[in-house]
Order: structure tokens, then C-alpha cells, then sequence
């Protein structure tokens, strides 16, 4: 059975540019929800999506988005990028909720 | 905002040493759930416990919950190299958590030296 596929796996871009991060859940799973961690911050939670809708979001601002399609396949999008955004983004699915995650290997932003 | 606290920030031991870690929350937490993080690469879950009291082995990894469910520790005996990594704990605030749902702690980075 098939991991957690995050691409890319390394990103740089620069202030103000916008990005799209990709992740692809183990098969039959139904929630995906994406992670930020730095080392000033830790590991945080930025949102879940759930059959397409999302049911639960972090506290981070509105720059930062994501969808979810029919295949449970996710996208997370950071418009305006700023420095503080450079981090580590995880993306974990699990069948039904935030319990048990299986993630990926992260996308590194950097961002110049 | 929720936090929780792990303690210690880093721990060094030599092989064969048990070793224990501590995750607190000053809030009763629905969920606990211990995973590892080799550096720059994704977690890997451990175990998640639920009731207050509740402990959970595997291999020679133990976590426990105290009855308050506020605060939880992992134990390891008899270290491993294969053991090192960044342990972090993590937990589901329910909804006193808010717009936080799921808050990690920072980590515990642990080294073990052959």
C-alpha cells in the first residue's frame, strides 16, 4: 500500500510569489489535513479537509488555503508569500478524523 | 492558546539506558497520541491513548495518561541508535480547543550513543 505522496518535495520561491503544495493520501482515506512546522513555532495545524469540505481549521491566516477533490486527493495554497513562511509543510491523511495520521515526507519551502 | 509542554527539550543517553519523556497540558485533552520524526522527514505514529489511566506498550516503547488526562509520559527501556529521533506528543483539544483542534508539543529530540 502506498505512503503518503507530498510533491514537490523541495520548493524556493520569493516574497510576494504564490504557491500550490500537492498531496496525495493513502488509498481509502478519507481525511487529509496539512501541517506547518518550523523550528521557532513546532508543528502546527493549518486545516482538514473530509469528503471535500473542510472541517476544521488552525489559526493561521486567510493567504493560506486548500481544497480537497473527489479522489481525496489535496492542494494547499500560500498566496503573497512572506519569509515567515518558510517552513516545513506536512500533509497527513487517516481514514476518518485527526486520530492514527499517516504523513508525508513534507514539502521544504523556502521562501527568498 | 492551548500548549502542550514537553520536557526535555533534548535528551542524550547512552545505549541500553531507559529513558522518559513528558508531555502536560494545563486543559483535559480528548486525545494523546505520540509520534516520531526523523529530521526533515514526516511522523510516524506511535500510539494514541483516550482514557484517563491508560497505558499502551509496543516493543520496548510504553506511554501512559494519567487519570486527569492532562499530562503523559513515554517511557523507553533498554535504548536503542535505533531509537533516536524528535518524539513529539500530540493531542486533540476537543472543542475547548477552538480554532486549535490539534496542538503538538515542540518535541524531544533524542540522541542515543552506541
Amino acid at each position: 500500500k502506498a505512503g503518503v505522496t507530498q510533491t514537490p518535495r523541495y520548493l524556493i520561491k520569493t516574497r510576494g510569489q504564490q504557491v500550490t503544495l500537492s498531496c496525495s493520501p493513502i488509498s481509502g482515506h478519507r481525511s487529509v489535513s496539512w501541517y506547518q512546522q518550523t523550528p521557532g513555532q513546532g508543528l502546527q495545524f493549518l486545516f482538514e479537509y473530509f469528503s471535500e469540505t473542510q472541517r476544521n481549521k488552525g489559526n493561521f491566516p486567510g493567504r493560506f488555503s486548500g481544497r480537497q477533490f473527489s479522489n481525496s486527493r489535496s492542494e494547499m495554497n500560500v498566496s503573497t508569500l512572506e519569509l515567515g513562511d518558510s517552513a516545513l509543510y506536512l500533509c497527513a491523511s487517516s481514514l476518518e478524523g485527526l486520530e492514527k495520521l499517516f504523513f508525508g515526507s513534507g514539502t521544504q519551502l523556502s521562501v527568498l | 492558546s492551548q500548549e502542550l509542554e514537553q520536557s526535555p527539550q533534548s535528551l542524550i543517553v547512552q545505549e541500553g539506558k531507559n529513558l522518559t519523556i513528558n508531555c502536560t497540558s494545563s486543559k483535559t485533552l480528548y486525545g494523546l497520541y505520540w509520534y516520531k520524526q526523523k529530521y526533515g522527514e514526516g511522523l510516524i505514529f506511535l500510539m494514541m491513548l483516550q482514557k484517563g489511566g491508560e497505558e499502551k506498550s509496543h516493543e520496548k516503547i510504553t506511554a501512559k495518561l494519567d487519570e486527569k488526562k492532562q499530562q503523559s509520559s513515554l517511557h523507553i527501556t533498554a535504548s536503542q541508535p535505533s531509537h533516536a529521533g524528535i518524539y513529539l506528543c500530540g493531542a486533540d483539544m476537543g472543542p475547548q480547543g477552538g480554532s486549535e483542534k490539534l496542538v503538538f508539543g515542540k518535541g524531544t529530540k533524542l540522541t542515543v550513543n552506541p
